[in-house]
């Protein structure tokens, strides 16, 4: 039972345009959501983050939305870069947010210049 | 500098051979997780540990022992390695609204 799901394994695009990445979710107890980035051979690593009473948190060039009432959020990423190409995870918790992650399946990112 | 890490990086090992991950991290942070990462799954977790000799069953716990005896250390023990669990393991150190990966472990099991 996938209770986060990101249904895009991959996405390209083209360096300085829009990336969108969607991720849905079943569980309505989850009220905290996170985005990490995966470059090979590394650790995730913590982008963005967003509380259920949020719609929308932004951070330079990354912007996350979230939709309750869909159970769905998305990462925005303007411009891309060839640096993010990557695999990007969503995840999300409840209650005690940094310890207990569900994680979708991931989507690689590639950013062609 | 903060960090999470695992050794060994690479581990090849038979069924049936007993082995540890051993995590570390400098943190000081209260929780830490052991997740597994496999193809079209993305990472599920293993076991977490809430504090000192608090520890609880993730999502995929079978197969798998943890114990956290200080702070700092989570290691992840495999009694008895199966093919199954040939995998890519990642530990994490936690506050409440994020979490640090480890660079991972990728176990080969034959």
């Amino acid at each position: 039972d996938q209770q986060v799901k990101q249904n895009s394994p991959s996405l390209s695009v083209q360096e300085g345009r829009i990336s969108i990445l969607n991720c849905d979710y079943t569980n309505s107890m989850f009220d905290y959501f996170l985005w990490y980035k995966k470059y090979p051979a590394e650790g995730p690593t913590f982008l963005i983050s967003i509380s259920s009473i949020k719609d929308k948190n932004e951070d330079g060039r990354f912007t996350v939305f979230l939709n309750k009432s869909a159970k769905h959020l998305s990462l925005h990423i303007v411009p891309s870069q060839p640096g993010d190409s990557a695999v990007y995870f969503c995840a999300a918790s409840w209650g005690t947010s940094g310890s207990r992650l569900t994680f979708g399946e991931g989507t690689q990112l590639t950013v062609n210049p | 500098e903060a960090q999470v890490t695992q050794n060994p990086r690479y581990l090849i090992t038979v069924t049936g051979k007993k082995l540890t991950v051993t995590c570390s991290q400098n943190m000081n942070h209260e929780y830490m997780s052991w997740y597994r990462q496999d193809p079209g799954l993305g990472l599920r977790q293993i076991y977490y540990s809430m504090n000192v000799e608090v520890t609880d069953k993730g999502d995929v716990p079978e197969g798998y022992k943890v114990s956290r005896k200080e702070k700092r250390n989570f290691p992840l023990i495999l009694e008895s390695p199966s093919p199954n669990q040939t995998s890519l393991y990642f530990c994490a150190s936690s506050t409440n609204t994020e979490a640090f990966f480890g660079q991972g472990t990728r176990l080969t099991v034959v």
